[in-house]
């Protein structure tokens, strides 16, 4: 079965300072990856996705999302992080392709990332 | 374009009691799902249903039903809630089942509890 694990519960960063939000996959296939966010009391929003060709992939807000095949990863990161990316991270795996079978994902844990001046 | 809506935002519901939880699209998105979100366990699948007149048990099917309506709504039902569906139910849904890249949109979530 396809998984994703999120190590970290909890990711602390100083405002201006890099972020990585960690992820890593199991997928038998080709992997198609995605990451999410969810400000408080809200629903997920889309932030990228990775489906093939270029390891690094850009998404909405300045992130982005480094694919590594070889160490099974897909970590979130952003240059210069700011207090208004508070908020929780999900990454997610595409299930196993059958057809007729939906676009159906499983969602690591989430990780709470807190942005601080 | 209003994408996905839920109804109601918050519930509090009485152990045996039933209720309806409400969704709809407006993107013309064939696939639609309902999920679980717990603390500490992320999103987990309850539902789904690939496009119109089809619906598949998800991770955790147990205590729900659900039904879609047309191709806009797809309404989950709790028979006879328990403290154990106290959560946060989101409903989301995708543009095709053939699209194997198709990204998911989700609803601001239902805030339920059960008492």
């Amino acid at each position: 079965a396809q998984s994703v694990a999120q190590p970290e519960d909890q990711v602390n960063v100083a405002e201006g300072n890099p972020l990585t939000v960690k992820c890593t996959y199991s997928v038998s296939g080709n992997p198609y990856l995605f990451w999410y966010v969810q400000y408080p009391n809200r629903g997920l929003q889309f932030l990228l996705k990775y489906i093939t060709g270029d390891n690094l992939v850009k998404g909405s807000y300045g992130f982005e999302a480094e694919f590594n095949k070889s160490q099974t990863s897909f970590h979130l990161k952003k240059p210069s992080a700011l207090v208004s990316d508070s908020a929780l991270y999900f990454c997610a795996v595409r299930d196993k392709w059958v057809t007729g079978g939906g676009n159906k994902l499983t969602f690591g844990t989430g990780t709470q990332l807190k942005v601080e001046l | 374009n209003a994408g996905v809506t839920q109804t109601p935002k918050f519930q509090v519901l009485k152990t045996g009691q039933s209720m309806t939880l409400q969704c709809a699209q407006d993107m013309n998105h064939n696939s639609m799902y309902w999920y679980r979100q717990d603390p500490g366990m992320g999103l987990r699948l309850i539902y789904y249903s690939a496009s119109e007149g089809t619906t598949d048990k998800g991770e955790v099917p147990n205590g729900y039903n659900v039904s879609r309506l047309n191709k806009r709504e797809f309404s989950l039902r709790l028979e006879s809630a328990a403290p154990s569906q106290t959560s946060v139910y989101f409903c989301a849904s995708t543009r095709t089942s053939g699209e194997r890249t198709d990204t998911q949109y989700f609803g601001p979530g239902t805030r339920l509890t059960v008492l």
